[in-house]
């Protein structure tokens, strides 16, 4: 298995831009997280999706960020209009299980907001 | 809802054991604890779970006290390419929750 699919590798946009970053889980796994990493706030959980279905969405910041996940094998996080706080890099990780199970990470996506 | 937090950073030399602990109250009976590890520009990768008492693999012990208001990771017999920040993680059974501690950068010199 190719392992968690993260595109693109690398964002550099303008503030007030549309950013869509996308993710296709591994095979099988029933359970997709969006987690955001920065130097001042360490790894944070966005939300995460069980079957397709949003479980835990606390952690989205505000209205400008929402997730998707049509189907099992895609799913996208989409920040509108962008800010240069969002700076930041975003992961993507699924699992079998939630809290129970090893979550397999994305080589992640370096987004810079200018 | 519980808060995770881990020291910021700790120093060991090679062939040291290292124990990195967690604290993170009000977890129950079936709440799990998973460490991970993160070098640069890589997302992180699994290390070692368990729930209660004491679990070890091939790279890794965990222990949990019978209190559960902390897990301590200890790797054995560190090397430099053990270098990189740890993260805990609990996961609540019941109310689907998942947090991450506030990592711990390892620096192992030679």
């Amino acid at each position: 298995d190719a392992g968690v699919i993260q595109s693109p590798r690398h964002e550099v946009t303008e503030m007030g831009q549309e950013v869509t970053l996308r993710c296709k889980p591994i095979s099988g796994h029933d359970y997709l997280f969006w987690y955001r990493q920065t130097m001042m706030r360490g790894l944070e959980l966005l939300i995460y999706f069980n079957n397709n279905v949003p479980i835990d969405d606390s952690g989205m910041p505000e209205d400008r960020f929402s997730a998707k996940m049509p189907n099992a094998s895609f799913s996208t996080l989409k920040i509108q209009p962008s800010e240069p706080r969002d700076s930041a890099v975003y992961f993507c990780a699924s699992s079998s299980q939630a809290g129970t199970d090893t979550q397999y990470f994305g080589p992640g996506t370096r987004l810079t907001v200018l | 809802l519980a808060k995770t937090t881990q020291p910021i950073s700790m120093d060991s030399y090679e062939g040291q054991e290292v124990n990195i602990t967690c604290s993170h109250n009000n977890i129950a009976t079936n709440d799990y604890i998973t460490w991970y590890q993160q070098f640069p520009s890589q997302g992180p990768r699994f290390i070692i779970q368990g729930y209660k008492t004491k679990v070890t693999n091939e790279v890794a012990s965990l222990f949990i006290p019978a209190d559960r208001k902390s897990s301590t990771l200890s790797l054995p017999r560190v090397s430099l390419s053990d270098t990189a920040v740890y993260y805990c993680l609990v996961g609540f059974y019941n109310t689907d929750k998942l947090i991450f501690g506030t990592g711990t950068r390892l620096q192992v010199f030679p």
